[in-house]
């Protein structure tokens, strides 16, 4: 099972938004709406900020927001803050199995 | 506040079997799944496999020769061993919980701890 495509770096002024993409195929991404989105500062542990493809659990800030169609699955930060630079990592569902995405550093200009 | 700390040996030789132990606070292991992730240096996450509190499993197929994990609800524990290992099981381990119930997302990480697989 491939790791998913994310694009490896997106650098956004404050305040604005920034898209994510993460790609996989109908094995994953295109049969199942578990996908999650992980934000990870390194050095500490990840945190989960979205799951089934829009949900958004306890604490995370509507900010936050995913969609998916067909074979990519997409997060979007609106209004982004200085504490929202981190690597972010999508992942799917894939027939008994986890894939996580290949990640994507977020830089706050 | 729910705790999930990883402990072990951070240096391991190569064709040996790697031990990991995931010890968690504030919340019972009960009804949730538990799995370990890897992150090798500069590369992203792969999940290794999950045990729910009852024992059952499922693990990556890439990884299933040489995976085992294990449940000690006593303990508030679970462990991962990781048989026959090279310089590619170099990485960052982390063990997580699923979240919701579920085992496909993960809602509380360790901190992870780094093994190296090195003569």
């Amino acid at each position: 099972q491939s790791a998913l495509t994310q694009p490896p770096s997106a650098s956004v002024s404050p305040g604005q938004s920034v898209t994510i993409s993460c790609t996989g195929t109908s094995s994953d991404v295109g049969s199942y709406n578990y996908v999650s989105w992980y934000q990870h500062h390194p050095g500490k542990a990840p945190k989960l900020m979205l799951y089934e493809v829009n949900k958004r659990p306890s604490g995370v800030p509507d900010r936050f927001s995913g969609s998916k169609s067909g074979n990519t699955a997409s997060l979007t930060v609106s209004g982004l803050q200085a504490e929202d630079e981190a690597d972010y990592y999508c992942s799917s569902y894939a027939n008994s199995n986890i894939v996580f995405g290949t990640g994507t550093k977020v830089t706050v200009l | 506040q729910v705790q999930l700390q990883e402990s072990g040996p951070g240096l391991v030789k190569p064709s040996e079997t790697l031990s990991l132990t995931c010890t968690v606070s504030g919340a019972s292991l009960s009804y949730f799944y538990w799995s370990w992730i890897r992150q090798p240096p500069g590369k992203g996450l792969e999940w290794i496999g999950y045990i729910y509190y009852s024992g059952s499993t499922n693990y990556n197929p890439s990884l299933k020769s040489r995976v085992t994990i294990s449940v000690d609800t006593s303990r508030s524990q679970f462990s991962l061993k990781l048989s026959s290992v090279t310089a590619a099981d170099t990485a960052v381990y982390y063990c997580a919980r699923g979240y919701n119930q579920h085992w496909v997302h993960f809602d509380y990480w360790g901190q992870g701890t780094l093994v190296t697989v090195s003569s």
